[in-house]
């Protein structure tokens, strides 16, 4: 069974472009989440999809945003890079029932020079 | 708010030597606990879960028992090796199907 699949692996954006992040989720997980990694503030929540539709979102400000298909695929996107926006990127999904577990892709390395 | 709280790292210890992590958690409810190890250049992998008070995950050779008098959920293995040296992750999923990740405690082993 396919793994969590995140594209692309690395990206190098400039102060103010905007930046769109690919994932795809494991055969029959309806659950899709985004985490930005950091190596100051650790593993924090952006946002997180079930069957196109967002269900729960952290606390970043709206320059992150994001979508789900129908196929569960999701995207993120963030506008207006900023410095402080460089950081690893993980897509998690899971079936979104009781204690199923989140299934982590490798991440994208997201670099703002 | 719900929270997980771990022990600051790094963790370095000789190989065969006995390893525990701890965690405690804030949550209401009864949430499900998780331990999740990343290696370098990688994602999280999961390692161990429990969904009830008093169940014991185990995996790998590590093991850790949700306690709900303590709130705990520490993370142990009884011989270390090298090849384990990756940062540690404890989390909770409670009902509003977020997770809430604890800062993570790096391990080193050395040979």
């Amino acid at each position: 069974k396919a793994g969590v699949t995140q594209t692309p692996r690395y990206l190098i954006k400039t102060r103010g472009q905007q930046v769109t992040l690919s994932c795809s989720p494991i055969s029959g997980h309806r659950s899709v989440s985004w985490y930005q990694q950091t190596p100051g503030q650790g593993l924090q929540f952006l946002f997180e999809y079930f069957s196109e539709t967002q269900r729960n979102k952290g606390n970043f400000p709206g320059r992150f945003s994001g979508r789900q298909f129908s196929n569960s695929r999701s995207e993120m996107n963030v506008s207006t890079l900023e410095l402080g926006d460089s950081a690893l990127y993980l897509c998690a999904s899971t079936k979104g029932q009781g204690g199923s577990p989140l299934h982590f892709g490798n991440g994208t390395r997201l670099t703002v020079t | 708010g719900d929270s997980v709280t771990q022990m600051e790292g790094p963790v370095t210890l000789s190989e065969e030597a006995f390893l525990t992590i701890n965690c405690t958690y804030t949550a209401t409810g009864y949430p499900s606990l998780f331990w999740y190890v990343q290696y370098p250049g990688e994602g999280l992998q999961l390692l161990l879960k429990a969904t009830k008070a008093d169940d014991k995950g185990s995996n790998k050779g590590f093991e850790a028992t949700y306690r709900k008098e303590t709130t705990s959920f520490h993370l142990e293995k009884g011989s270390v090796q090298v090849s384990d040296s990756a940062v540690y992750f404890c989390a909770l999923r409670a009902g509003t199907y977020k997770y809430i990740f604890g800062t993570g405690t790096r391990l080193k082993v050395l040979a």
